[in-house]
């Protein structure tokens, strides 16, 4: 089955810094890696997706890369704000269904003021 | 439009037990899936529903079922507790168009601890 890998478990960084999060996956089948962002007592929450015919996608300070050949995509937060502390997850689809979803381990994002 | 519904918030079950979950999607989301959220596993699919059928299942034991009603909302049980099933339970809906990926939206799950 699939599997994701995601790194650094843990990330400090000053306000106004970027903050980078990487992930791995092992299923060359996956075609949608989404990232998700979780506050203390929420449920996971869609923050940016990317789809394997795009290898770029950009939403205001965040963006998502993609390399298919080496199986790994990375999250980018420019400009970072204490209201972006959180939990973040990479996540792969196996089979190309996005509602079945494998996730990394996650990282816990910490942006100091 | 209201978020995905879960309910209760925090449940406690002694082992043995078992136990209920419900969820209610988006409108107009078909789709239902369970995730499990452990500190030690992290997120876990459990399984999926779409049209009171259910289209996927993740590695997890039979104890773990679920349902899904005309309405599209769902509810998942756990029968026979163990000290293990203690977790964060996640539903999320999803539209499942022709478009197969579209998003996962979760609820705020539902706090399990097993004594």
């Amino acid at each position: 089955g699939e599997n994701v890998e995601q790194h650094p478990s843990t990330l400090s960084v000053q306000e106004g810094d970027s903050a980078v999060i990487k992930c791995t996956y092992s299923d060359s089948a996956s075609n949608y890696f989404p990232w998700y962002k979780q506050e203390l007592g929420k449920g996971p929450q869609l923050i940016i997706d990317i789809r394997s015919n795009v290898g770029e996608k950009k939403d205001q300070r965040i963006a998502v890369t993609l390399n298919k050949t080496a199986k790994h995509f990375s999250l980018h937060i420019t400009e970072t704000q204490p209201e972006d502390s959180a939990v973040y997850f990479c996540a792969a689809s196996l089979g190309g269904s996005a509602r079945q979803l494998t996730f990394g381990s996650g990282t816990q994002l910490t942006v100091l003021p | 439009k209201a978020g995905v519904t879960q309910t209760p918030r925090y449940l406690i079950k002694t082992r043995g037990q078992q136990v209920t979950l419900s969820c209610s999607p988006i409108s107009g989301h078909r789709s239902v899936s369970w995730y499990q959220q452990t500190p030690g596993q992290g997120l876990q699919f459990l399984f999926e529903y779409f049209s009171e059928t259910q289209r996927n299942k993740g590695n997890f034991p039979g104890r773990f079922s679920g349902r899904q009603f005309s309405n599209s909302r769902s509810e998942m049980n756990v029968s026979t507790l163990e000290l293990g099933d203690s977790a964060l339970y996640l539903c999320a809906s999803s539209p499942r168009t022709e478009r197969s990926n579209s998003p996962l939206h979760f609820g705020n799950g539902t706090r399990l601890t097993v004594t």
